[in-house]
């Protein structure tokens, strides 16, 4: 089955510097996403992404987020001056074609620990 | 009030009863409706999708539908200790983006 792959699965990061979290989407998928969930909370809409660009965020994803395809496959999600409060499960999500009636793959996650 | 709003639980069953999960949201323009499940420390992974009023069953799991009432629930029948885990509803009003409650919390003991 096909799967939607993060890296790295634990990052662990000094306040104030840079992460990036790259996620491999599903192939033949075209809509992206990144959503985050804080220990104990639910999971929480960042951005999502279509034809190379942002179609929609949230207020969370500010100046300090930004994505990015670098290439055909790989996803990123870049966090600058990273802050304690950044500490949560990052998750990259798919769906084939962004629709209302498609459900999403997530990926593993992404554990970001800022010290 | 919240947009998407689930049983705050936990809800504790025993193997073989039905676990009836509920999920009421804020939107009345949503338009799809889906139920994650998430072990802990893992990701979220869809077990049910329903988009028109009514039930829909797959297997063990009954999503059922009622936009009149802006609620939607997930029955498992035949509980397995398998099937303890944090049980997602998510609803989409725009295109393509989820949002989700804060779950419920289902223990299935032997």
């Amino acid at each position: 089955e096909p799967e939607v792959t993060q890296t790295p699965s634990h990052q662990v990061t000094q306040m104030g510097q840079e992460v990036i979290l790259r996620c491999v989407p599903i192939s033949n998928h075209l809509y992206f996403y990144w959503y985050r969930q804080i220990l104990g909370q639910k999971v929480e809409f960042l951005v999502s992404f279509y034809n190379n660009e942002i179609s929609e965020k949230s207020e969370i994803f500010d100046d300090q987020f930004s994505v990015e395809r670098p290439d055909g496959s790989n996803f990123t999600l870049k966090i600058r001056s990273t802050k304690l409060e950044d500490s949560a499960m990052y998750f990259c999500a798919s769906n084939p074609s962004g629709g209302q009636y498609y459900g999403y793959t997530f990926g593993s996650g992404t554990r970001l620990t800022v010290v | 009030q919240k947009e998407v709003e689930q049983n705050s639980g936990p809800l504790s069953v025993p193997e073989g009863a039905i676990a009836s999960l509920n999920c009421t949201y804020s939107d009345r323009g949503s338009q799809s409706f889906f139920w994650y499940r998430q072990y802990s420390g893992k990701s979220p992974e869809l077990i049910m999708s329903i988009y028109s009023n009514g039930d829909k069953e797959d297997g063990r799991f009954t999503a059922q539908l009622n936009k009149a009432s802006q609620y939607v629930s997930l029955l498992i029948r035949d509980s397995q200790p398998s099937d303890s885990a944090t049980y997602l509803c998510a609803v989409n009003t725009n295109a393509g983006k989820s949002t989700f409650g804060d779950g419920t919390t289902l223990t299935v003991k032997p």
